[in-house]
């Protein structure tokens, strides 16, 4: 199957700082990836969608100053933590989709804010 | 309508058993529906997946079974292995849709 790359795998930040998350699929072009959250014991939820070369659509309730969103290349979105808090302490999985309906996901990030 | 029930929310299997989780939607309109396999720290994997103008769809030891009707579909893993013990999330799809709506989730132990 199609192989979406997500790096860190782990980080843990200070209060104040701004994390930033990579996902790359590597070996199909994604026009469409998709970020989510996921907390202990819980179902994904979905954060938004990132489309290449447009701005990303934001789910009712995320933050689009805090959730910054950039869908650079066909392969390559980021998903990064502004001004972390530790309530954004989370497990952040990004998945791409491929061709119209397989969803691929990446290894997830924990992020632990201090 | 847009929902996606999955039960149960865990399940004890011992080893060689069959492990059945059961999910039901709302929207008629959906046309894809996978499962994924999920360990802890990983994100999920797709695991199988079926569309509805098929009743049953068999991959190794896992099956999914569809309902179309009924508006139910279940996932059957047989000879159930200690090495199956994950959370596993049915899923709804639209062909070309953008969102994919996830079940809560199984967490699946398998005793040795």
């Amino acid at each position: 199957g199609a192989v979406v790359s997500q790096h860190p795998s782990r980080v843990i930040c200070k209060s104040g700082t701004s994390v930033k998350i990579e996902c790359r699929s590597l070996d199909f072009q994604a026009t469409t990836m998709f970020w989510y959250r996921q907390f202990p014991k819980q179902s994904l939820m979905l954060m938004a969608t990132s489309n290449e070369g447009s701005k990303a659509t934001y789910e009712q309730g995320v933050e689009k100053d805090k959730f910054l969103i950039n869908h650079a290349s066909l392969t390559l979105s980021t998903l990064t933590v502004t001004s972390a808090h530790p309530e954004d302490s989370s497990f952040y999985i990004c998945s791409a989709r491929e061709r119209f309906e397989k969803l691929f996901f990446g290894s997830g990030t924990q992020l632990s804010v201090l | 309508q847009q929902q996606v029930k999955q039960s149960p929310q865990s399940l004890i299997v011992q080893k060689g058993g069959i492990s059945i989780i059961n999910c039901a939607y709302e929207n008629t309109a959906f046309d894809y529906f996978p499962w994924y396999q999920q360990f802890p720290g990983k994100g999920p994997a797709l695991l199988i997946a079926i569309r509805p103008d098929v009743s049953e769809k068999k991959e190794g030891r896992f099956t999914i079974s569809f309902n179309k009707s009924a508006k139910q579909f279940s996932l059957h893993i047989m000879d159930s292995q200690p090495g199956d013990s994950a959370t596993y999330f049915c899923a709804a799809s639209l062909t070309g849709g953008f969102k994919t709506i996830f079940g809560a989730g199984t967490r699946l132990f398998v005793k040795a």
